[in-house]
């Protein structure tokens, strides 16, 4: 088991702001990390997941980086939408695919 | 192509009363994953089924969650007697084979115990 810690817990910011999180992992027996949306009454929505150091990621608005060798990767949203408003989890694997997700960041959007 | 089906989607029920969900992963699908997530939490694996055998099932709490997966397609997880704390959304995956590949969700069923 993986202890993975995302940061902030939870966050506000108002239409057109630019954010991003911070998912920390432990750096040793990495193989994979995902990123998630999920919105309220919806399913988790796969964003992201890479693999090699320094990968970078990109998806419209939403972009993400990761760092194998020190155990991070960080998600960023440009010029934050209402309907971005969400929870947003990372979950690193091992290689048996099995997923070991943050306690993730909640993201409000203000108008 | 067709997502991840749950059912029920909401379920109340007292303690010590048994309750089952249903999870019917996309067609082709060899892993399926049930997850429990407690409001605070992230998803934590209660099991890892590779067709129809059991791949890791460490974190399930076998005294009184029990979990199936028939023919290698359909799954059920029950759980029987509920406590309080059992109280949280279980969320249903599927992906292709193990190994790096994307989980993919469904809606998830929340269960309130009383």
């Amino acid at each position: 088991i993986l202890n993975v810690e995302q940061s902030p817990q939870s966050l506000h910011v108002q239409e057109g702001d630019s954010t991003n999180f911070t998912c920390s992992f432990p750096s040793s027996n990495f193989y994979a990390l995902h990123w998630y949306r999920w919105e309220t009454a919806k399913s988790p929505e796969a964003l992201f997941v890479m693999t090699l150091n320094g990968d970078e990621k990109k998806k419209g608005r939403i972009s993400a980086t990761l760092n194998t060798k020190e155990g991070y990767s960080y998600l960023y949203i440009k010029g934050s939408q209402p309907e971005d408003s969400a929870t947003y989890l990372c979950a690193p694997t091992n290689t048996g695919n099995q997923f070991y997700f943050g306690t993730g960041t909640s993201l409000t959007v203000i108008p | 192509e067709a997502g991840v089906a749950q059912s029920p989607r909401y379920k109340i029920i007292e303690k010590r009363q048994s309750v089952a969900f249903w999870c019917n992963p996309i067609s082709g699908h060899a892993t399926l994953y049930w997850y429990q997530q407690i409001l605070g939490q992230g998803p934590k694996l209660l099991i890892q089924f590779q067709n129809n055998g059991v791949v890791d099932d460490s974190q399930l709490p076998k005294d009184r969650f029990s979990a199936e997966r028939l023919k290698g397609v359909d799954s059920t997880l029950k759980i029987q007697p509920a406590k309080l704390e059992d109280s949280a959304v279980y969320l249903c995956a599927s992906s292709w084979v193990r190994g790096v590949g994307e989980q993919f969700f469904g809606p998830g069923t929340r269960l309130t115990v009383l």
